[in-house]
C-alpha cells in the first residue's frame, strides 16, 4: 500500500481558493489518485479522480506532477459549507484505503 | 441512480443481541465493499465482495459476519459485540472491471451503539 501523508488540518476564508497536498512517496505504477469529501455523521463522497497531469471537474482540479510522488486537490472560491474532511487516496483497482484525511475549516 | 441505500440509520443493540445491516444498489455494481469508522477517524475497511464472492476481510473479528446474497444486496450479521464496536458502518459499492479507474460511492452509513 502507498504510504500517504496529508495535513492534519487547513483553516480558509470565504471566497479564497484551496489547495490541499498529499504525499504519496511510493505510489505504484498502476495506482489512481483519488479524492473524497466527508461531512460529520456522513459517508464520503467522491470529488476527483486522476492518474497524471491535471484534470478539472465542476467542483475541483487535481494537480499531479510527472513523478507522481505527491498530489494537489485544488478547490477554487470556498463556501462555508466546504468545511469537511478531505481524503487523498491511492489505489489500485477496488482496493480503497483511506489515509487520515485534512480537515478544512472555511471562516466566514 | 447513483444512490447506496443502507438501513437501518441508528441500531442500539445490547452484547447478547443479534442484528444485520443492509446495504442495497442498483447501479448494476459488481464490488461491495463494509467499511468501519470511529469518531474523527478515516473509514476503515473491512470486508470486499466481488461478483458475490469475498475478495478481502481485513482481519476483521468473526462476531462480524458478511454476506452478498445477490449482485444488490449487502449484510453484515452482527453478534456478540463489545461496546468498542460502536462506530459508523459505512457501505460502499463500484464497478468491478480489469481497469484501474473506479470510484466507489458510499451509502450514509448505520450509527451503531453497542450497550
Amino acid at each position: 500500500l502507498a504510504k500517504i501523508t496529508q495535513p492534519i488540518s487547513m483553516d480558509s476564508y470565504e471566497g479564497q481558493e484551496v489547495n490541499i497536498t498529499c504525499s504519496h512517496n511510493n505510489i505504484a505504477t498502476n495506482d489512481y489518485i483519488t479524492w473524497y469529501q466527508q461531512f460529520p455523521s456522513q459517508g464520503p463522497r467522491f470529488i476527483i479522480q486522476g492518474y497524471k497531469t491535471k484534470v478539472t471537474n465542476e467542483v475541483a482540479s487535481l494537480f499531479i506532477p510527472a513523478d507522481r510522488k505527491s498530489s494537489t486537490l485544488s478547490l477554487p472560491r470556498v463556501s462555508l459549507s466546504d468545511t469537511a474532511v478531505y481524503y487523498c487516496l491511492v489505489h489500485n483497482f477496488n482496493k480503497f484505503y483511506f489515509g487520515s484525511g485534512t480537515k478544512l475549516n472555511v471562516k466566514p | 441512480d447513483t444512490e447506496v441505500t443502507q438501513t437501518p440509520k441508528h441500531l442500539v443493540m445490547g452484547m447478547t443481541n443479534k442484528k444485520s445491516l443492509k446495504c442495497e444498489q442498483h447501479m448494476g455494481h459488481r464490488a461491495m465493499y463494509w467499511y468501519k469508522q470511529k469518531a474523527k477517524k478515516p473509514p476503515e475497511l473491512m470486508f470486499v465482495y466481488s461478483y458475490e464472492k469475498l475478495s478481502i476481510n481485513e482481519s476483521v473479528p468473526s462476531r462480524f459476519s458478511p454476506e452478498c446474497p445477490n449482485s444488490s444486496l449487502l449484510n453484515l450479521h452482527l453478534h456478540a459485540l463489545q461496546p468498542e464496536d460502536s462506530a459508523l458502518y459505512l457501505c460502499a459499492s463500484s464497478q468491478e472491471s480489469t481497469g484501474r479507474r473506479t470510484e466507489a460511492f458510499f451509502g450514509q452509513g448505520t450509527r451503531l451503539t453497542v450497550v
